[in-house]
């Protein structure tokens, strides 16, 4: 089956690192993404990695991938305030379009 | 260049009527889908339409959902009948080569529909 499982909240001070976790299952994903819900609204593609690689960054951000685990996480260096947002993990499912799966989301609270 | 654009952002209905939603993807996209996000969840995959086509409608309820995406203007999710269920977020995407699993999707800022 199809599902995607992410922890609901994390909080963090403001200039530490963030560590969002995703698992997921259907092992023929192509590709896996991370998006940034801000509240009210629509979806912020954050970054992306073929399931073929370990790991990406770009900027703060650093997306790892355990294939084996079917583990995914997304680190955000040096948290900022304007970070504090909803971060969803989704997979697209292989089947000739890209049909996304998402997790339920992770809360990320950034305090001073 | 604009992007991915709903309306309403706000929508609300009472038990019984009809709700529309429209989407127009960016320019030069041809594929749209279409996601829910009820309160505190994720956002679940409701149909996937190509240009008069749709490809995909897996995740619609069986009754009451519709979708089409006219070879001119939006594309249109029409719920019918709506009850207090239907009441969430709603999103399109679109995205621009085949549709393929290598395609990026761009979001639009949903439409957030409330049925009293």
């Amino acid at each position: 089956g199809e599902d995607v499982e992410q922890s609901l909240f994390l909080s963090v001070r403001e200039g530490d690192s963030s560590v969002i976790n995703c698992t997921y299952t259907d092992s023929s994903s192509t590709y896996l993404y991370w998006y940034k819900q801000e509240p009210g609204a629509g979806l912020q593609l954050l970054t992306y990695i073929f399931s073929n690689m370990d790991m990406k960054q770009d900027q703060r951000l650093t997306v790892l991938l355990n294939k084996k685990d079917k583990h995914l996480s997304l680190r955000i260096a040096d948290t900022q305030t304007g970070d504090s947002a909803i971060y969803f993990c989704a997979e697209s499912i292989s089947g000739g379009y890209n049909k996304l799966i998402f997790g339920a989301g992770t809360r990320l609270a950034v305090h001073p | 260049n604009a992007g991915v654009m709903q309306n309403p952002r706000h929508l609300v209905r009472r038990r019984g009527q009809e709700a529309r939603l429209r989407c127009s993807p960016m320019k030069g996209h041809s594929h749209v889908y279409w996601y829910r996000q009820l309160p505190e969840e994720g956002l679940k995959f409701m149909v996937y339409l190509q240009k008069e086509n749709i490809i995909d409608e897996s995740g619609m309820p069986k009754e009451r959902f519709s979708a089409e995406f006219p070879k001119e203007g939006p594309s249109i999710l029409r719920i019918q009948q709506v009850v207090r269920g239907d009441s969430a977020a709603y999103f399109c995407a679109s995205s621009f080569r085949t549709g393929s699993s290598t395609d990026t999707q761009y979001f639009g800022p949903g439409t957030r529909l409330t049925v009293l």
